[in-house]
């Protein structure tokens, strides 16, 4: 089964300052979607970028996708305290999604 | 607000006994989902229904079982919870199967502590 998988290290970073983040996949994929997830909470639908798109845009996101490598990225730009969260990247493919291991990144003040 | 909830919130049960997870949406979405997951790990998928047609993912316990009664509501049943079982289980549900609708939605989830 694909599997969307982070590169699993924490990030620390300063408000104002980018954050970036990084997901690579094992199959074929219809799209890749990225979500968020606040402590004890639920997932938030961020962004989905589909196989035949490079990059996408939504506020302060950008993803890229690059399907020969399968991998993907998620920037935050200007991040702020409340940009802090774990990020999953959720891989489609046969009606269902795979979600990777989740990116800590906590926003400091 | 068009949303999908979780009842409760917080669950104890204990080993061996039933439980039953309770989730409704608003959003008249055709498709329902039960995820499991565990402290730090990625939400796991148990089963879905595609309106009344039930999936079972391949490695999930026969201990789990879900009920659909209609489109608002979607049961999660745990049979006989073991301490493995203590983890966030997660509802979510999405409009439809097709590529451009796959957006799921999620509640905020039900911890589930066995003891």
């Amino acid at each position: 089964s694909q599997q969307g998988e982070e590169d699993p290290q924490a990030l620390s970073i300063q408000e104002g300052e980018n954050a970036t983040m990084n997901c690579s996949y094992k199959t074929s994929i219809n799209n890749l979607q990225w979500y968020r997830q606040n402590s004890g909470r639920g997932l938030v639908h961020l962004i989905l970028i589909r196989s035949n798109e490079r990059e996408k845009h939504s506020g302060r996101l950008r993803v890229t996708l690059d399907t020969s490598k399968k991998s993907s990225s998620l920037l935050i730009t200007a991040s702020r305290a409340a940009d802090t969260a774990s990020y999953f990247c959720a891989t489609e493919g046969n009606n269902r999604l795979a979600f990777g291991k989740g990116n800590q990144v906590v926003v400091i003040p | 607000d068009a949303m999908v909830i979780q009842n409760p919130r917080y669950q104890v049960t204990q080993f061996g006994k039933p439980v039953t997870l309770s989730c409704s949406q608003t959003l008249n979405h055709n498709v329902m989902y039960w995820y499991q997951q565990k402290s730090s790990q990625a939400p796991k998928l148990l089963f879905h229904y595609y309106d009344k047609d039930f999936n079972n993912e391949a490695d999930t316990p026969d201990n789990f079982q879900s009920r659909r009664p209609n489109t608002s509501f979607c049961f999660l049943d745990i049979r006989s919870p073991g301490l493995g079982d203590a983890a966030m289980y997660l509802c979510a549900t999405s409009r439809d199967l097709s590529i451009e609708s796959y957006e799921q939605y999620f509640g905020p989830g039900t911890r589930l502590t066995v003891t």
